[in-house]
């Protein structure tokens, strides 16, 4: 039963451009939803969080939008860079919990 | 500052044979502890968690154990290995007094690559 999902296995950029990354859930109890970055063989970096009141976040180059009547976030970078290429995670707490979706490869390209 | 160990980092084991992982956190205490898996194709499991020397949670049923034995320390254990244990294994913490449900974050481990052969 995967709670926090994530569609699209893989996403390319071309750099500059924007990258969009969407995530979608089913369990409305989540209290907070975060987003992490991974590289291969390394443990997943946190990069922004939304509360479940809010519906957009802002960090620099990262925003993450929330729609709960949807069930549904999605990570905005702008502008990519070839340095974000990596798997990206979104994740949602529930208690002391924190589940994770399955993951999407971005790749920015020159 | 906090850090967290685990290890081995690489490890080939026979099916059947145990498994021992181990993981521990410095400079915090009481921290709540994680064991996710990532398996090929797919994200990152939530195994096992610990918000105290010996309570375990178990979020799936599996070939799996989990033990708190100290305060800071967390352990993955088999009896008998299967080849669907293959993956990467990271453990987690945060501290207790910061709860997830507020948006703060867990910190990740160096993770464990495990073959099962």
């Amino acid at each position: 039963d995967q709670q926090v999902k994530q569609n699209s296995p893989s996403l390319s950029v071309q750099e500059g451009r924007i990258s969009i990354l969407n995530c979608d859930y089913t369990n409305s109890m989540f209290d907070y939803f975060l987003w992490y970055k991974k590289y291969p063989a390394e443990g997943p970096t946190f990069l922004i969080s939304i509360s479940s009141i809010k519906d957009k976040n802002e960090d620099g180059r990262f925003t993450v939008f929330l729609n709960k009547s949807a069930k549904h976030l999605s990570l905005h970078i702008v502008p990519s860079q070839p340095g974000d290429s990596a798997v990206y995670f979104c994740a949602a707490t529930v208690t002391d919990k924190l589940i994770f979706g399955t993951g999407t490869r971005l790749q920015v390209f020159p | 500052s906090q850090t967290i160990h685990q290890w081995p980092a690489t490890l080939v084991q026979p099916v059947g044979s145990p498994l021992s992982l181990e993981c521990t956190v410095e400079g915090t205490s009481n921290p709540n502890l994680y064991w996710y898996r990532q398996a090929a194709g797919r994200g990152l499991q939530l195994l096992f968690y610990s918000v105290g020397i010996g309570q375990i949670s178990s979020e799936v049923p599996q070939n799996l154990s989990a033990s708190r034995p100290q305060d800071r320390q967390f352990i993955l254990s088999s009896k008998k290995l299967l080849l669907s244990d293959s993956g990467f294994y990271l453990c987690a913490w945060v501290r207790s007094s910061q709860s997830l449900s507020s948006g703060n974050t867990i910190y990740f481990g160096e993770g464990s690559w495990l073959t099962v052969v």
